[in-house]
C-alpha cells in the first residue's frame, strides 16, 4: 500500500532550526510537497521537490532522496507564527497525492 | 487577488438534514477538488472535477455528492449528514490533473452535526 510517515508533534524554540522528516512509499513517484496548515485553516503551499538535493527558499529548504523515500523540510531562524502543522504529500504514478497526517510543530518562547 | 472561496466557513446542520457546501474559484484552473479533513488526520479526496468530467473516489461514500455547474463553482452536497461527517471540508484547485500543478486551498469549511 500507498504510505507517508511524519512525526506526530515537534517542539522548538523561537530562534533555532527545526527539521520536519517525512518518509514516503508510493506505487511510483513524481514528486513530493510540503504545505502548512495554521490550525482551523486551510493548508498553504510551501514546496515542490522532484529531483534529488535541497531547495532553498528563504528561511524554509527542502530536501528530498529519492532513493531513500525521504524529505525535510527545514525551517530556520523560527518565529513564532510558525506554528502550524506541516503536511508531508508524495505524488504517485497516477499523479494521486498521497498526504500523510501532518506534524503538528510547537514553538516555544 | 486571483483566490478560492468558500462558504460558509462554518456550518451547522441536523443529524440527517441536507446541507450544501460552496466552492468558487477564479484562478480559471481546470480541476476542482473536495477532501474531507478530520482533526490531525490528512486530508482525504472525496472527488474532484477536470473541466465537467466528474472522478469520484472508491471509497467516498454515496451520501457525498457533487456539482460544477461551471469552471467557477463547484459545490459539496452531504445527503444525510451523519455524526462521523463532522469535519472540515477542503476546496481545492489546480490548473491540469496528471501533473505536478500546485492545489491552492480555500480556507474550508468547518461542519457540525448535532
Amino acid at each position: 500500500g500507498q504510505n507517508i510517515d511524519q512525526p506526530t508533534e515537534m517542539t522548538a524554540t523561537e530562534g533555532a532550526i527545526v527539521q520536519i522528516n517525512c518518509t514516503y512509499q508510493t506505487s511510483g513517484f513524481n514528486g513530493l510537497f510540503w504545505y502548512q496548515q495554521h490550525a482551523g485553516e486551510a493548508p498553504t503551499f510551501l514546496s515542490y521537490n522532484v529531483l534529488d538535493g535541497l531547495e532553498e527558499k528563504g528561511r524554509f529548504s527542502s530536501f528530498l532522496s529519492r532513493s531513500k523515500g525521504y524529505s525535510y523540510l527545514l525551517l530556520k531562524e523560527l518565529q513564532m507564527k510558525d506554528s502550524a502543522s506541516y503536511l508531508c504529500a508524495a505524488l504517485d504514478s497516477n499523479y494521486q497525492l498521497i498526504w500523510g497526517a501532518g506534524t503538528k510543530l510547537i514553538i516555544k518562547p | 487577488d486571483a483566490m478560492v472561496i468558500q462558504n460558509p466557513r462554518y456550518q451547522v446542520t441536523q443529524f440527517g438534514k441536507p446541507v450544501t457546501l460552496s466552492c468558487s474559484q477564479t484562478l480559471n484552473h481546470n480541476v476542482m477538488y473536495w477532501y474531507q479533513q478530520k482533526s490531525s488526520q490528512a486530508p482525504k479526496l472525496l472527488f474532484h472535477y477536470y473541466d465537467k468530467d466528474f472522478n469520484n473516489e472508491a471509497d467516498t461514500p454515496d451520501n457525498f455528492q457533487s456539482r460544477r455547474p461551471n469552471t467557477s463553482f463547484c459545490f459539496l452536497d452531504i445527503r444525510s449528514p451523519g455524526l462521523g461527517d463532522a469535519a472540515m471540508y477542503l476546496c481545492a484547485t489546480s490548473r491540469e490533473v496528471g501533473g505536478t500543478d500546485t492545489q491552492y486551498f480555500g480556507p474550508g469549511t468547518r461542519l457540525t452535526v448535532l
